[in-house]
Order: structure tokens, then sequence, then C-alpha cells
């Protein structure tokens, strides 16, 4: 079975753009959770989302946002770019509401120059 | 506010011997503690997950220890390997009631196993 998916692998943005990130979640799971990882530090929560609502919000600016699809995948969206996003993105879901047992995907890279 | 500590920050062995890493928390309540292995620019894998009643839970060379009394846990690594160069990472849980849990990653111990 396929375990969670991620795209793109790496991207480079410069400032001002934005971004858009995509998570597909393990098959038969209803809740995808979103983090950003700098460098040399653990994840930081962003975003969850269970059955295309939003279920919790991290501590970040409005500039980020996100969104689940019918079929639970989900996008997180990032406006008006500064350098200090340039980390790896995580998406990692869940069977359902609870996020004791995630199961995370291989990251996004952003570079934001 | 709930923090994870994790030490050592980094960690050089040679290869063939054991390690054991640390986590404190301040985390409450308590829900569960897991620990992750996340190679360089990947994403973190699950080890083990121990909840407020486990004291102990193995996963092939790896043995992770909960004590809720000090709030303090540990990930043993035996026979060490190359392969075990990654970042790992303690991960609570908190029960914020109505089937809500909120998560505290602590930052991670960055081990190189050097041949």
């Amino acid at each position: 079975d396929a375990g969670v998916t991620q795209s793109p692998t790496h991207l480079i943005k410069t400032r001002g753009q934005h971004v858009t990130l995509r998570c597909s979640p393990i098959s038969g799971h209803k809740s995808v959770s979103w983090y950003q990882q700098v460098l040399g530090q653990g994840p930081q929560f962003i975003f969850q989302y269970y059955e295309k609502e939003e279920r919790g919000r991290g501590n970040f600016p409005d500039r980020f946002s996100a969104r689940q699809f019918p079929n639970y995948s989900s996008e997180l969206n990032v406006n008006a770019l500064l350098l200090g996003d340039s980390a790896l993105y995580l998406c990692a879901s869940s069977l359902e509401g609870e996020v004791r047992t995630q199961y995370f995907g291989p990251g996004t890279r952003l570079l934001v120059l | 506010k709930n923090q994870v500590e994790q030490s050592p920050q980094s960690l050089i062995i040679l290869e063939g011997k054991n390690c054991t890493l640390q986590c404190n928390y301040t985390v409450s309540p308590f829900s569960n503690l897991r620990w992750y292995k996340q190679d360089t620019g990947r994403g973190p894998v699950s080890l083990t997950i121990m909840t407020f009643s486990e004291n102990t839970k193995s996963n092939g060379r790896y043995t992770a220890t909960l004590d809720a009394d000090t709030k303090q846990s540990s990930l043993h690594i035996t026979a060490s390997q190359l392969s075990d160069s990654a970042s790992y990472i303690c991960v609570v849980s908190e029960d914020s009631g109505a089937g809500s849990y909120q998560l505290t990653f602590g930052k991670g111990t960055k081990l190189s196993v050097i041949p």
C-alpha cells in the first residue's frame, strides 16, 4: 500500500510569490495535518483537517491556508513568501481525527530566495 | 506551556556501540509518547509509541522507556549500524479532551554512527 505522498519534492520560489503544496493521505485516512520543519528544529504544527473541515491551527500567519478535498487529499497554500518560509513541509495522515497515530510523508523542501 | 526537551543535541558513536537518547517533557495531560527516526530531508518514521501505563517498548534494536512520574523517556539503540545515522525526535501527545489531541515535538537528537 502507498504511504503518504507529497508533491512536489523540491521547490524554489522568490520572495513575494505564492506556493501550493499537495498531499495525498494513506488510503482510508480521513485526517491530514501539515507541519513546517526548519533546518535543525522539530516540526511545527500548521493545520489539521478532518473530513474536509479545519480541526486545528497552529501559530502561523494568515499567509498560510489549507484545504481538504472530498477524496481527503489536501493542499497547503502560502502567499507572499518570505525568506523565513524556507523549510521542509511535512504532511501527515491519520485514520480518524485523532493525531496520536500519524504517518508522515516524505515532505516538500521549499527554498525561498 | 507544553515543552519537550531532548538531549544530547547531537551524538557521534562508533558502529556497533550502544547509545541512549533522552527526552523530558512537561506536556499535561499526557496521552502518549512517540519516538520517530528522521533521515535528512525525509519525513519522520515512527519507531515506538507508549501510553501512560507502558514502561518499555521495543522495536528491533530500539528500546524506549517511559517514566510517567518523572516525565522522562529514553530511546536505547543497541549494536548501532551506519544506517542508524539520523535525527531522533520525541513527540508527546496531549489529551485536550473531547477526542482532541495536541502534539508537541522535541527538536531531535542528531545521531551519527561512524565506522
